[in-house]
């Protein structure tokens, strides 16, 4: 059963940058039928998908993060990592890292999920 | 971007009750949509995806309808634990980004 798991500091400073790792578990990552992405959700507010990647480093990146986020991948250690930066207290929220079937050759459904990791903005 | 349009925001029903669930994208996307599960303090749980398949181990009192920009998720008996926020996300991720809507939440009347 396929598993995965947010980690990272739960506190970042305002105009640092934010980095999270996702371990997955029970799977390669370095499977050809999947993409790896990350999800965010602000308290109390809906979802917001930052972006993308596939086991050869390839990503998608949300537009509106782009200029801000780096999604990396390891095959070796079979994770998947996070940078967000220059972060203000619009960026807290609960991250999490999701499976994405390839779909017409893209990311697409997310399933699994990781539990998801609250990071909170704040000096 | 793909814009997409949940309806309604809340919604009140009782335990056997027919619950419909509407999501509208801002343009056509065909087939390319999926339904999620919600409960306070978990993470997302896919139930459909290409806007009717059922996820393995779905309840099948959840079916999904539609095409082009008007789609539908149905739950044919309310049972306690669908008592949760609902949300659909588009599939198309070229050109990006993946869109979700804004989420239905469904409470006990």
């Amino acid at each position: 059963q396929l598993q995965l798991q947010e980690s990272g500091p739960g506190l970042v400073k305002p105009s640092e940058t934010l980095s999270l790792t996702c371990t997955v578990s029970g799977g390669s990552i370095s499977s050809s039928s999947y993409y790896w992405g990350w999800i965010r959700q602000p308290p109390g507010k809906g979802l917001e998908w930052i972006g993308s990647i596939y086991y050869s480093g390839s990503t998608y990146y949300n537009p509106s993060l782009k200029s801000r986020v780096t999604i990396s991948v390891d095959t070796s250690k079979n994770q998947f990592s996070l940078k967000l930066s220059s972060v203000t207290a619009a960026d807290t929220a609960v991250y999490y890292c999701a499976r994405q079937q390839r779909f017409r050759g893209g990311p697409s459904w997310f399933d699994p999920w990781g539990q998801g990791t609250l990071v909170t903005v704040s000096s | 971007d793909i814009q997409l349009t949940q309806s309604p925001s809340f919604l009140s029903a009782s335990v056997g009750d027919r619950v419909t669930i509407t999501c509208r994208a801002s343009q056509g996307i065909s087939s390319y949509l999926a339904w999620y599960q919600q409960k306070p303090g978990k993470a997302p749980k896919l139930l459909i995806y290409a806007a009717s398949t059922l996820q393995s181990g779905v309840p099948s009192r959840f079916s999904g309808s539609g095409s082009g920009t008007e789609f539908t998720l149905t739950i044919s008996s309310l049972q306690p634990e669908d008592f949760a926020t609902y949300y659909c996300q588009q599939l198309n991720s070229y050109p990006p980004p993946l869109t979700f809507g804004g989420g239905t939440k469904v409470e006990i009347k």
